[in-house]
């Protein structure tokens, strides 16, 4: 079976300060793939980034980052220079290969306060 | 506009009186899913598709059906629904099952 924690339930930060949110996932299959989503308070979902179980280059997007580790089974997402517009619950997912099945975490509830 | 579009948004019914909630996709993508969303749980999967005809079972898909018969229509059905059942409610489709979901706007249902 495959899982996705994100142990972070809930963090505040300050604006432009750095956050990271992390991302820990279990899964059996050598192939497989990776998403992060955002829901902003107006509740719509948002894909931010897929990354494959073969490519392990980090990815950066403005002022979004991505570090993907195999090693440690890790996706971790890093926003520099918060800004209140950041403010959002956060999902990471998963989905191997062997299977159809996306599972998200729990989601992490990021609030920016100026 | 490419769009997920699900129907209704709100949604107050009692226990026991059957229900569909609409999803229809315009992009022409096979894999479409319903996900249901409650306080400190997350996302869980009901139900997916990879194609006409082909449906499976997700994490919680006690209490509901769901149908394939065109490849842009996706509908949610709780036959019986129960209090346990309200919930904020996701349709999604992607081009294939490994592809970004695309969601709609949700559909909040409140079972009395």
């Amino acid at each position: 079976a495959q899982k996705v924690t994100q142990a972070q339930t809930e963090i505040s930060v300050v604006e432009k300060e750095d956050v990271t949110l992390d991302c820990v996932y279990e899964t059996r299959d050598t192939t497989y793939y990776l998403f992060w989503y955002k829901q902003p308070p107006s509740g719509e979902l948002v894909f931010l980034i897929r990354r494959n179980s073969f490519d392990e280059q980090n990815e950066i997007s403005g002022r979004y980052s991505w570090n993907f580790q195999k090693s440690t089974s890790s996706f971790n997402f890093t926003i520099t220079a918060s800004q209140v517009v950041d403010s959002a619950v956060y999902f990471c997912a998963l989905r191997s290969n062997s299977g159809y099945a996306l599972n998200f975490g729990k989601g992490t509830s990021l609030l920016v306060t100026p | 506009e490419a769009q997920v579009t699900q129907n209704p948004r709100y949604l107050i019914t009692v226990t026991g009186k059957k229900l569909t909630v609409t999803c229809s996709q315009n992009m022409n993508h096979e894999y479409m899913s319903w996900y249901r969303q409650d306080p400190g749980l997350g996302l869980r999967q009901i139900y997916y598709s990879m194609n006409v005809e082909v449906t499976d079972k997700g994490d919680v898909p006690e209490g509901y059906k769901v149908s394939r018969k065109e490849k842009r229509n996706f509908p949610l059905i709780l036959e019986s629904p129960s209090p346990n059942q309200t919930s904020l409610y996701f349709c999604a489709s992607s081009l294939v099952g490994s592809s970004p979901l695309h969601f709609g706007n949700g559909t909040r249902l409140t079972v009395t």
